[in-house]
């Protein structure tokens, strides 16, 4: 079946610009990731859905980073106000709630703030 | 604070078996062994995971010692498009929540 898609798969944009970021997670797929990833560098979570509990907030770095989920659908992340140390390849991935243990991880966007 | 030990790089000839090993010498009974990958330039694949027993997919075989202190990866017939950096960690059964990677290995398949 269909993996986990993200849109767009490039963008670049200006300093003090904002973007939004999509992903479109695996059909029945309950629970939902986004993670940052630096250039040469490991993946740092930002927020994580699951069904309609609220969601874990902890790894957004700042007030300018939110996001969202519909239902248990596509999910937008949003960065106002972009920044030049904002550019990294954004990743979404998504698991089932069984065995949620199991993440599946789009191709991820690959953000560029001049 | 990691919980698994791999080894920084190894090289693999095409076509030869690669053993990508990991220790976790403190892991805990209910906690599985995973493994990932990350291909330059891709988000992170998921690979295979297993508990206590020998497991094989169409990807990999995955050997757990007996006593569940180390792991082996082993990819049957490495190709060029194998090379990667290979990630082992723990993650109990049914865990939801953000996967956090160490430095893994660095694999690098040659012609």
């Amino acid at each position: 079946g269909a993996g986990v898609s993200q849109s767009p798969s490039n963008k670049v944009t200006e300093k003090g610009k904002d973007v939004e970021l999509r992903c479109d997670p695996i059909s029945g797929h309950t629970a939902l990731y986004w993670y940052r990833q630096r250039l040469g560098q490991g993946l740092e979570f930002l927020i994580y859905f699951q069904g309609n509990s609220a969601p874990d907030k902890s790894g957004l770095p700042s007030d300018r980073f939110s996001a969202e989920r519909t239902g248990e659908s596509v999910s937008t992340l949003t960065i106002q106000r972009t920044q030049q140390e904002d550019s990294a390849v954004y990743l979404c991935a998504s698991s089932s709630f069984f065995g949620g243990e199991t993440q599946y991880f789009g191709p991820g966007t690959r953000l560029l703030v001049l | 604070d990691a919980k698994t030990t791999q080894p920084t790089s190894m090289d693999c000839a095409e076509g030869r078996a690669a053993n990508l090993p990991c220790n976790h010498s403190t892991i805990s009974g209910n906690e599985y062994v995973y493994w990932y990958r990350q291909i330059h330039s891709q988000g992170p694949q998921y690979i295979i995971h297993g508990l206590k027993n020998n497991e094989t997919n169409e990807m990999a075989s995955l050997i757990i010692t007996e006593d569940r202190k180390s792991s082996t990866l082993i990819l049957p017939h490495a190709t060029l498009r194998d090379t990667a950096v290979y990630y082992c960690i723990l993650l109990y059964r049914g865990s939801q929540g953000n996967l956090i990677f160490g430095k893994g290995t660095k694999l690098s398949v040659k012609p």
